[in-house]
């Protein structure tokens, strides 16, 4: 079984500073993991996934993420932020190994960050 | 139009009223997943389809029933609604590969009064 972590449920942060949202997994098989952002009344839409080789992740609008095996971490970094980044964000984790929940996602809590003027 | 289409995008029903949530995909996915959203719980697996013929619970099957018409069609439906069934609702399909991650519909906010 698979779980997943989001270390802070709200972060604010002002408009071009840097921010750093946090995630944990623990899973006792190879995964894939993925982070995913909704905006205000709309669905999720994927930001970045790391599969296999390069640590250091990059997504779309200027995200980046880096996997750390042995902290068992995915933290999504951006070094400034605007205030249309104001969104909630999950992280998630995709078991890899084969067998029935192969390919299934589970998702953490949520982080809603909300980037001020 | 959208990959992942959900109707209605609202809705708001009475308690004990039967109500069918519909979702159709052009992604040409096998697998299709029904998830509810509430706040600070994250997105929690209610049913979810491998293929036509396979239907799996998840997480919070209880009260919540589902239809796999065809490939592109998983439909969720609550037989008796309840208060506590108040939340956002989203479909989301995934191809045969671990590594795509998934589509997501735009929700259906459900109120149940």
């Amino acid at each position: 079984a698979q779980s997943v972590t989001q270390l802070d449920s709200q972060v604010p942060v002002f408009e071009e500073a840097p921010v750093e949202l946090r995630c944990n997994y623990s899973s006792s098989v190879s995964v894939y993991l993925f982070w995913y952002v909704q905006y205000p009344n709309q669905g999720l839409q994927l930001l970045l996934k790391y599969l296999s080789g390069s640590t250091l992740v990059k997504g779309i609008n200027g995200f980046e993420a880096e996997f750390n095996k042995s902290q068992t971490s995915f933290h999504l970094r951006k070094p400034s932020v605007h205030i249309s980044d104001t969104a909630e964000y999950f992280c998630a984790v995709s078991d890899n190994a084969g067998g029935t929940s192969y390919g299934k996602l589970t998702f953490g809590q949520g982080t809603i960050l909300t980037v001020h003027p | 139009d959208a990959d992942v289409t959900q109707t209605p995008r609202n809705r708001i029903t009475k308690t004990g009223k039967r109500i069918m949530l519909e979702c159709s995909q052009t992604k040409g996915h096998d697998r299709m997943y029904w998830y509810r959203q509430d706040p600070g719980l994250g997105l929690q697996l209610i049913y979810y389809s491998f293929d036509v013929k396979d239907i799996n619970k998840g997480e919070i099957s209880d009260g919540y029933s589902v239809s796999r018409q065809a490939q592109a069609k998983f439909s969720l439906s609550l037989e008796s609604a309840i208060p506590n069934q108040t939340a956002l609702y989203f479909c989301a399909t995934s191809g045969l590969r671990a590594s795509g991650g998934y589509t997501f519909g735009s929700g259906t906010r459900l109120t149940v009064v």
